[in-house]
C-alpha cells in the first residue's frame, strides 16, 4: 500500500523563479493538504484541496497556488520566489469523513532559494 | 487565532527514564488533537487522535491524554529509538495548526 509520495525530493531555485511541487496521496485518500516547514519549526498550513477545489487556506500570499486532479493528486505552485520560501514542503492526505481523519504525510520536497 | 504551545522545546532522557511532553492549545471549536512523530529528513508520522476531554490513547510506550486546555504525551521507559521530534496539532474545520515540537533524545 503506497503511502504519500512527493516529487522532487530536493530543488534549488533562484529568487523570482517559479516552482511546481507534486504529490500523490495515499491509496484511498481523496483530500490533500500542503504545509511549509521551516527549520526547527512545526509545519504551517498552506491550503487544502478536496474534489478539485481549494477548501481552506492558511495565511499565505496569492503567490502560493494549487491544483487537485481528478485522480486526487495535487500540485503546489509558488511564483516569484523569495529567499524566505526556502523550506521543507510537505503534502498530507486524508479521507474526507464525518469524524476528522488523521493526515498521512509524505517526506516532503526540500526547496532552497539562492 | 488558534495557538498551540509545546513544552519543553528539548528533552534529554536516560533510557528507561519516564517523562511527559506537554501541548497546550487555544482554539475555538476543536475537532481533533493529533500527535505526530517526526524523524530528521522525514515527514511527520501519525501517532494518535484525541477528540474530547478525558480521552486517552496508548501505543507501546506512549500514552496520550486530553483535557479542555492541554494534552500530554507520556513516555514510559523510553528507548533510544524513541528519539525524535514530537509534534502536537489541533484541527478546526479543515485547518490543522501545529506546535513547534519537542525534540526528544533518549541516551542509552
Amino acid at each position: 500500500d503506497a503511502g504519500v509520495t512527493q516529487s522532487p525530493t530536493h530543488l534549488i531555485k533562484t529568487r523570482g523563479q517559479q516552482v511546481t511541487l507534486r504529490c500523490s496521496p495515499k491509496s484511498g485518500h481523496d483530500t490533500v493538504s500542503w504545509y511549509q516547514q521551516a527549520l526547527g519549526q512545526g509545519p504551517q498550513f498552506i491550503f487544502q484541496y478536496y474534489e478539485e477545489e481549494e477548501r481552506q487556506r492558511g495565511n499565505f500570499p496569492d503567490r502560493f497556488s494549487g491544483h487537485q486532479f481528478p485522480n486526487y493528486s495535487s500540485e503546489l505552485n509558488v511564483n516569484a520566489l523569495l529567499l524566505g520560501d526556502s523550506a521543507l514542503y510537505l503534502c498530507a492526505s486524508s479521507l474526507a469523513g464525518g469524524r476528522d481523519q488523521p493526515q498521512h504525510f509524505g517526506d516532503g520536497t526540500r526547496l532552497s532559494i539562492l | 487565532e488558534d495557538q498551540v504551545t509545546q513544552s519543553p522545546e528539548a528533552l534529554r532522557l536516560q533510557e528507561g527514564e519516564s517523562s511527559s511532553l506537554n501541548c497546550s492549545y487555544t482554539v475555538s471549536g476543536l475537532r481533533g488533537l493529533f500527535w505526530y512523530r517526526q524523524d530528521p529528513g522525514k515527514g511527520p508520522e501519525f501517532l494518535f487522535t484525541l477528540y474530547s476531554a478525558g480521552e486517552e490513547k496508548e501505543k507501546e510506550r506512549l500514552k496520550a491524554t486530553l483535557t479542555k486546555k492541554e494534552s500530554f504525551l507520556h513516555i514510559t521507559a523510553p528507548k533510544p529509538e524513541d528519539s525524535a521530534t514530537y509534534l502536537c496539532a489541533v484541527q478546526v474545520y479543515q485547518k490543522v495548526t501545529f506546535g513547534t515540537g519537542t525534540k526528544l533524545q533518549v541516551i542509552p
